[in-house]
């Protein structure tokens, strides 16, 4: 079955500065890499997703790319705030049921004014 | 609009005793997940509900874990009886069946804690 792998597991970084969270995937089936955000004590929620058939997508300070051939997707943000403080979860369908996704286990990020 | 609702947000319990989740999707949602996050691990995937069918149960630990979607609204998980390793929080998640975007929209999850 699929096996999402995430990295960093903690990420330190200054107000302004970019931050980069790396997934790899291991079923070249799946087509869909979503993101979801969890700040402390609140519900996890999509920031954005990508599908297998474009590369990169952009929204405001957050990106995210996908390289199909070496089954890996990052999530880029720039000029980070203190707003930006999360765990964020990459995530990857399965190719099973409707909102089967196996997640990586979460990057924990801390933007430091 | 409501968003989903999960009770009771933290439960504690001793081994072998009974708990009950409940989860209240987004009105409209006849998708339905339950999920689970043990501390510093992946949210796992434990199954999913089309309005009061079971439509993906692989991801479910073990017989000791019962899911019901009566009538296809809430939903319930029970653990009985419950062990150790079953701490952790567990999310309810819905979406969408006609015009899934692959968006799961999350309740905030309810936290169990075995004693």
């Amino acid at each position: 079955g699929e096996n999402v792998e995430q990295h960093p597991s903690t990420l330190s970084v200054q107000e302004g500065d970019s931050a980069v969270i790396k997934c790899t995937y291991s079923d070249s089936a799946s087509n869909y890499f979503p993101w979801y955000k969890q700040e402390l004590g609140k519900r996890p929620q999509l920031i954005i997703d990508i599908r297998s058939n474009v590369g990169e997508k952009k929204d405001q300070r957050i990106a995210v790319t996908l390289n199909k051939t070496a089954k890996h997707f990052s999530l880029h943000i720039t000029e980070t705030q203190p707003e930006d403080s999360a765990v964020y979860f990459c995530a990857a369908s399965s190719g099973g049921s409707q909102g089967n996704l196996i997640f990586g286990k979460g990057t924990k990020l801390s933007v430091k004014p | 609009e409501a968003g989903v609702t999960q009770f009771p947000s933290h439960s504690v319990i001793e081994k072998g005793q009974t708990v009950t989740l409940r989860c209240d999707p987004i009105s409209g949602h006849d998708n339905l997940y339950w999920y689970r996050r043990v501390m510093g691990k992946e949210i796992k995937f434990l199954l999913h509900f089309v309005k009061e069918s079971k439509q993906d149960e692989s991801g479910m630990p073990n017989n000791r874990f019962l899911a019901e979607r009566t009538g296809g609204t809430y939903s319930t998980l029970k653990v009985q009886p419950a062990e150790l390793e079953d701490s952790g929080v567990y999310f309810c998640a819905s979406s969408l069946l006609r015009g899934f975007t692959g968006e799961l929209f999350f309740g905030e999850g309810s936290r169990l804690t075995v004693l």
